[in-house]
């Protein structure tokens, strides 16, 4: 067990409305990424964090930003949510070690109407 | 081209069985190989790094041949519990180490 939590895990929404999605760990890791999960692409890294307040994009990121104040939270964000960002969005951690593996939080499944 | 390509299935296979998946990737540059497992509606779980020799855990063998560009994965004796689907994974940068995923190859052991 990574120590990985999201919130919600659930959510549907209106086309337009802001999201946030939220990742939080328990184990002070420097690496954090959000990926989205849809049928026929594999997962697709979406942004990713190597410190506090240091974020990069990923192949997806078109439509999202993210934050992160503080270590143990990396927050995904939708601006205008679209139909198009219905997916299972999961947050991931990357241990240092031999090698450097990720590990995956729970997902989050939104619905975007 | 995807980067990353692997057979969808789906395998049916009878418990007991031995059964294998490949896997190929484009970028030659790639550094580290993995294989992962997702049951239906969860997270990918780390199966197991896949190392240049080969590599193996329990029922479960590895292997990486760089000079085809394909990752393997073999099962011996499958188990019920290895119905799930099989996601091949691969980084091409070190540091950030972002992973690039197959769509995955969906196993069913059959009793």
């Amino acid at each position: 067990d990574a120590g990985i939590t999201q919130s919600p895990r659930h959510k549907v929404t209106e086309t337009g409305t802001p999201v946030t999605l939220r990742c939080h760990q328990t184990e002070n890791h420097r690496y954090m990424y959000w990926y989205r999960q849809d049928p026929g692409h594999g997962l697709r890294l979406i942004h990713y964090s190597y410190g506090v307040k240091d974020t990069d994009k990923g192949e997806v990121s078109d439509g999202y930003s993210v934050s992160r104040s503080k270590t143990e939270d990396f927050l995904l964000t939708l601006e205008s949510a679209t139909s198009s960002q219905t997916s299972v969005y999961f947050c991931a951690i990357r241990e240092t070690g031999k090698d450097n593996e990720q590990f995956f939080g729970p997902g989050t499944r939104l619905t975007v109407l | 081209r995807k980067e990353v390509e692997q057979d969808p299935g789906p395998f049916n296979v009878p418990e007991g069985a031995t059964v294998a998946f490949n896997c190929t990737y484009s970028n030659s540059a790639s550094q580290s190989f993995f294989w992962y497992r997702q049951d239906c509606r969860k997270e990918p779980k780390l199966l197991m790094s896949v190392y240049s020799s080969g590599n193996e855990d329990g029922r479960f063998t590895a292997q990486l041949n760089r000079a085809s560009q394909y990752i393997s994965l073999l099962i011996r004796d499958s188990k019920l519990s290895d119905s799930a689907t099989y996601l091949c994974v691969v980084t091409r940068n070190f540091g950030n180490e972002k992973l690039t995923f197959g769509t995955g190859t969906r196993l069913t052991i059959i009793p």
